[in-house]
């Protein structure tokens, strides 16, 4: 099976603009989540979503949201970008439970400038 | 915050030497699991552990847990210059749908 593939692989955008991540995860698997990493605070919880519903939430601000499709590819999009969101942004999908091994996407590299 | 905290921050080994890595963690937990990431890249599962299970090992790789100490340790035998990378364990609350990664251990594996 195809591992999980995020687009695009890297991104330069520019305070104040936004930008939508995507995510395609392996195929059967369900549901997506997303993680922010940088070197200050580690991998962090964004969001999980499995069919097409939002289950959980990290503690981020309302300008970062996601969806999730039909064919469980999911967006994840941030609005007003601030220099702070600069980060490896990774998506990993599991069968069905988030607590199960989770396979992860090769990530976005956002700078934000 | 973080739920796991990895100990060491860092670690730099020869090649053939064991690895030990370690992970303590705050409340009751379903599973733990341990991940490995290459520079900049994703993270690779390596292997989890139940709540119930003690230890478990694959390949070069032994994890134990002790529920009751809430820690959990990595062991690497026989280390090869690929094994260079960081190690992040990660838990999961019960009850809640999320994983949560520690900081990470760095380990170097000098020729």
């Amino acid at each position: 099976k195809a591992g999980v593939t995020q687009t695009p692989r890297y991104l330069i955008k520019t305070r104040g603009q936004q930008v939508t991540l995507s995510c395609s995860p392996i195929s059967g698997h369900r549901s997506v989540s997303w993680y922010q990493q940088t070197p200050g605070q580690g991998l962090q919880f964004l969001f999980e979503y499995f069919s097409e519903t939002q289950r959980n939430k990290g503690n981020f601000p309302g300008r970062f949201s996601g969806r999730q499709f039909s064919n469980s590819r999911s967006e994840m999009n941030v609005s007003t970008l601030e220099l702070g969101d600069s980060a490896l942004y990774l998506c990993a999908s599991s069968l069905g439970r988030v607590q199960e091994t989770q396979y992860f996407g090769p990530g976005t590299r956002l700078l934000v400038l | 915050s973080q739920q796991g905290e990895e100990d060491p921050q860092a670690l730099s080994i020869q090649e053939g030497e064991n690895a030990t890595m370690n992970c303590s963690y705050k409340t009751s937990i379903n599973n733990l699991q341990w991940y490995r990431q290459n520079s900049g890249r994703g993270l690779v599962h390596l292997i989890l552990i139940r709540s119930n299970e003690r230890e478990k090992h694959s390949g070069r790789l032994r994890v134990t847990l002790d529920t009751s100490k809430k820690s959990s340790s990595l062991l690497i035998t026989a280390s090869r210059a690929a094994d260079t990378a960081s190690y992040f364990c990660a838990t999961d609350d019960v009850g809640a749908q999320k994983l949560v990664f520690g900081q990470g251990t760095r380990l170097t594996i000098n020729p």
